[in-house]
């Protein structure tokens, strides 16, 4: 079993449709948690980070962090073409000598207009 | 513009042959890694380096090799491609406790 699982999809949504993805994990010892956008045939950029659990809302994204469930979530609002991209979520934690993220395998996101 | 310079962006190279990927950034990070995305698979890490000098080995380092003589170059090499190593890989860098990495353009590369 992997320690991030994520859905790939393909998710197809409509122009201005609320979006949700997510992932789950099983290392308790996670503490950081992101979203990656990748675009075709581009490097992963960072979305957004958040720290342990809790909500936080930057423009049309907002990423949810539930530590007692292992899971967490980014929702898209008013989705756009231009958001078609595969979504990543990663994670890591604050001990280790290697100070990696693990990722999930990604979904594929396209946005009908 | 600050950030990360992969080179080759693609390559196809027969078995057996020896490559290195490579990968230098201009933002002082650190901490430097090396990943391999597949389908299905997702970002895999093959080998990291918290800092200049020290190299550490990922999830799946085997056929490959890195070395960090200084801050900027971290490359990878295959010593002796094989076919599974086809494979897009992306080089990144790190600064800071929170491990937010900034990502290469990554380098395609096709072994026969």
């Amino acid at each position: 079993q992997k320690e991030v699982e994520q859905d790939p999809g393909p998710l197809s949504v409509p122009e201005g449709a609320i979006v949700s993805l997510n992932c789950t994990y099983s290392n308790s010892a996670f503490q950081y948690f992101m979203w990656y956008r990748q675009y075709s045939r581009k490097g992963p950029e960072l979305l957004m980070y958040t720290y342990s659990s809790g909500n936080k809302e930057d423009g049309r994204f907002t990423a949810q962090v539930d530590k007692s469930s292992k899971y967490i979530s980014l929702f898209i609002r008013d989705s756009q073409p231009s958001d078609s991209a595969t979504y990543l979520c990663a994670m890591s934690g604050v001990d280790t000598g290697r100070r990696a993220l693990t990722f999930g395998s990604g979904t594929r996101l396209q946005v009908q207009p | 513009i600050a950030g990360i310079t992969q080179a080759p962006t693609s390559q196809i190279l027969a078995a057996g042959r020896r490559m290195t990927l490579r990968c230098t950034q201009d933002m002082r990070h650190n901490a430097m890694y090396w990943y391999r995305q597949d389908l299905g698979l997702g970002l895999r890490l093959i080998h990291y380096s918290n800092t200049a000098g020290t190299t550490g080995k990922g999830e799946v380092p085997d056929g490959y090799s890195v070395s960090r003589a200084n801050t900027d170059d971290f490359p990878l090499t295959l010593a002796s491609a094989v076919p599974s190593q086809t494979s897009v890989y992306f080089c990144a860098s790190s600064q800071g406790g929170a491990n937010v990495l900034t990502f290469g353009a990554g380098s395609r590369l096709t072994v026969l």
